[in-house]
């Protein structure tokens, strides 16, 4: 089954402390990105990556890293993360370049920073 | 990136039929347009797209007005879990892969 995977679905963790989400997919796409929820203002664009060692920022990359080693893998990383990461985070993945592909998207990681 | 309107909530009863409208005016020629939908508590999920035809499959029909500058996604009978949050997004052939998610419609549907 086509799949996108993200680990943990709940964390609850303190100031300061790193964390990762990490994020697998199935289906040899090349693109994969994350994805920040939150009320009122949507779903906003983190990072991506269009292929392995290539990533680069979207809409609101501050306070995060990623890393495209594998091609299945996309990890996002919180390396101190502050009560205003609170949110919920989707992981996706799509063939690169094209316009008619569908995206498949992860069931989310909900994130409280306390 | 192109943009779309869409009205904020819409409801229905169950087992009757759900046009949902989008306008996207300042659509290029090589934008597709695009359907996703989100249950409650769920990830985004794909529901259809096309370019310039009309499309069908299992989930919804896409009927897409000839000039381009608007769009309606159709759920034929609706069920109480096609409640959702529907987005219409356009995406450029060859452009860049994000989905530019607005507010979307919020679907209720009605027992």
């Amino acid at each position: 089954e086509a799949q996108v995977t993200q680990n943990p679905r709940y964390l609850i963790t303190v100031t300061g402390k790193k964390l990762t989400v990490t994020c697998s997919q199935n289906m040899n796409h090349e693109y994969m990105s994350w994805y920040r929820q939150d009320p009122g203002l949507g779903l906003r664009q983190i990072y991506y990556s269009m292929n392995v060692e290539v990533t680069d920022k979207g809409d609101v990359p501050e306070g995060y890293k990623v890393s495209r080693k594998e091609k299945r893998n996309f990890p996002l990383i919180l390396e101190s993360p502050s009560p205003n990461q609170t949110s919920l985070y989707f992981c996706a993945s799509s063939p690169a370049n094209t316009g008619n592909t569908e995206a498949f998207f992860g069931q989310g990681t909900r994130l409280t920073v306390v | 990136d192109a943009k779309t309107t869409q009205p904020n909530s819409m409801e229905s009863n169950e087992e009757e039929p759900v046009h949902l409208p989008c306008n996207h005016s300042t659509i290029s020629g090589t934008d597709y347009i695009h359907w996703y939908r989100q249950l409650p508590s769920q990830g985004p999920e794909y529901v259809i797209h096309g370019l310039t035809s009309n499309v069908n499959n299992r989930m919804a029909s896409l009927a897409i007005a000839e000039d381009r500058k608007s769009s309606t996604l159709i759920l034929h009978r609706a069920t109480l879990r096609d409640a959702a949050v529907y987005y219409c997004i356009l995406k450029t052939q060859g452009g860049s892969e994000k989905l530019v998610f607005g507010k979307g419609t919020k679907l209720t549907v009605n027992p």
